[in-house]
């Protein structure tokens, strides 16, 4: 399967401050991009989907203005916590998706970001 | 936001022991996939299903996409302590490009 990377693995930062994480498809292109949030011991819950070039489209419910997604490439897409509040710790996982012979598509995870705003 | 409704929700199983997992959806997929994710990791992809009906073995593990396209399951047979951690199921549209997770099946092994 793909790899995709994920950086940094965790992060805890201090309240009101910004928090940016990387997530880069390496042996692959990746026409899209995911970035999931994930509670403990709940399903991964998709935050918003990237297009490389384009804008991020987001869920219901997910402030576009707190969480900014960049897609510069086709590896690469970050995601910015902006303002980071203690409700924002959480598990982000990013995830990667483009097509393979035959016109699949699979979706590959990232190893994910655990952040802890204190 | 929406989820696949996934069963069991957990199961404590014998070394051995074959274990059954499904996924159900009242929306049709074109894509299903299983995942699993092993505690403060991203989830791997196990198999990837794309036609109704299929089925599909990786190794131990033996999936299905359901002709209705609405539903899916996972075997795996001659469980091992390895096989502990969290199932997930997930499917794909290619219309909306989304794809929904279930809501997970958390498998123990007993040695």
């Amino acid at each position: 399967g793909a790899v995709v990377s994920q950086h940094p693995s965790w992060v805890i930062c201090k309240s009101g401050t910004s928090v940016k994480i990387e997530c880069r498809s390496l042996d692959f292109q990746a026409t899209t991009m995911f970035w999931y949030r994930q509670f403990p011991k709940q399903s991964l819950m998709l935050m918003a989907t990237s297009n490389e070039g384009s804008k991020a489209t987001y869920e219901q419910g997910v402030e576009k203005d707190k969480f900014l997604i960049n897609h510069a490439s086709l590896t690469l897409s970050t995601l910015t916590v902006t303002s980071a509040h203690p409700e924002d710790s959480s598990f982000y996982i990013c995830s990667a998706s483009g097509t393979t012979g035959g016109g699949s598509y699979e979706q590959y995870f990232g190893p994910g970001t655990r952040l802890t705003v204190t | 936001g929406q989820q696949l409704n996934q069963s069991p929700q957990s199961m404590f199983i014998q070394e051995g022991e074959d274990v059954s997992m499904n996924c159900t959806s009242s929306s049709i997929f074109n894509t299903w996939l299983w995942y699993k994710q092993d505690p403060g990791e991203g989830p791997v992809l196990l198999i990837a299903l794309y036609k109704a009906g299929e089925l599909t073995s990786n190794g131990r593990l033996t999936a299905q996409f359901g002709i209705t396209r609405k539903d899916s399951f996972l075997n795996i047979s001659a469980s091992i302590p390895s096989d502990v951690g969290i199932y997930f199921c997930a499917g794909f549209t290619s219309g909306t490009y989304k794809y929904i997770f279930g809501t997970g099946t958390r498998l123990k092994v007993l040695a």
